[in-house]
């Protein structure tokens, strides 16, 4: 099965600060990797699939790049309300597999 | 209006079963693939199975195979896990959610908490 290892397991932010989360895999998966934002006691939220595409309502402040192995979300601008846990996703293959979470908090 | 429901969770023995259901509304779940996740108390997300749109393809992470099954009810447009050896660690918060066209989970529940110990 694909490994991933996500990076940091957390940080500490600033409102307004630029922020970058750092995902590699075990081996390539094209651009088969999507980035959630869960916070305490909810389920998931989507916010980038296909590496770089936007999901509906998400605002644009959130940007995913990478390709084959390496990828990256950055959030431009950090609002007060993204502060919470960031996970990535592969989906090539049969078997799915999430990164182990970046937590932000407020610095 | 998308609406996943999770429900089925609760104590169980290690070594019981369980079955969870996800009943869906707003779209039909045979049309789609569709996923269960899990979360750990305090833990990470891990991606339990899936079951493709023909009913036919379906796929589990190594530590659940043999022990768990999803399957689906086209009648009742729901999904299901059944989870049979039941161990500590599948202790979790277990959410189903429908995979996206162009990958990931657009659609999720609000998710049922299964507690394995003794």
């Amino acid at each position: 099965d694909i490994q991933m290892t996500q990076s940091p397991s957390s940080l500490s932010a600033s409102v307004g600060d630029r922020v970058t989360i750092s995902c590699r895999t075990t081996q390539s998966i094209s651009s088969f990797l999507n980035w959630y934002q869960q916070k305490p006691g909810r389920a998931p939220r989507l916010l980038i699939y296909s590496a770089s595409t936007l999901q509906h309502g998400v605002p644009s402040r959130f940007i995913g790049t990478g390709h084959g192995t390496d990828f990256t979300l950055t959030i431009t601008s950090l609002q007060p309300e993204d502060f919470a846990t960031y996970y990535c996703q592969q989906s090539s293959g049969p078997v799915w597999t999430f990164g182990q979470g970046t937590k932000i908090d407020i610095k | 209006e998308v609406q996943l429901v999770e429900s089925g969770g609760g104590l169980v023995q290690p070594g019981g079963s369980l079955r969870l259901s996800c009943a869906v509304s707003g779209f039909t779940s045979s049309s789609y693939s569709m996923s269960w996740v899990r979360q750990p108390p305090g833990k990470g997300l891990e991606w339990v199975a899936n079951m493709k749109q023909d009913g036919i393809e379906k796929n589990y992470v190594d530590s659940v195979k043999g022990r768990f099954i999803i399957s689906r009810d086209n009648a009742k447009n729901s999904l299901y896990l059944q989870m049979n050896r039941l161990r500590v660690e599948d202790t979790a918060v277990y959410y189903c959610a429908r995979d996206g066209l162009y990958g990931g989970n657009p659609h999720w529940g609000q998710g049922t908490l299964v507690t394995v110990s003794s």
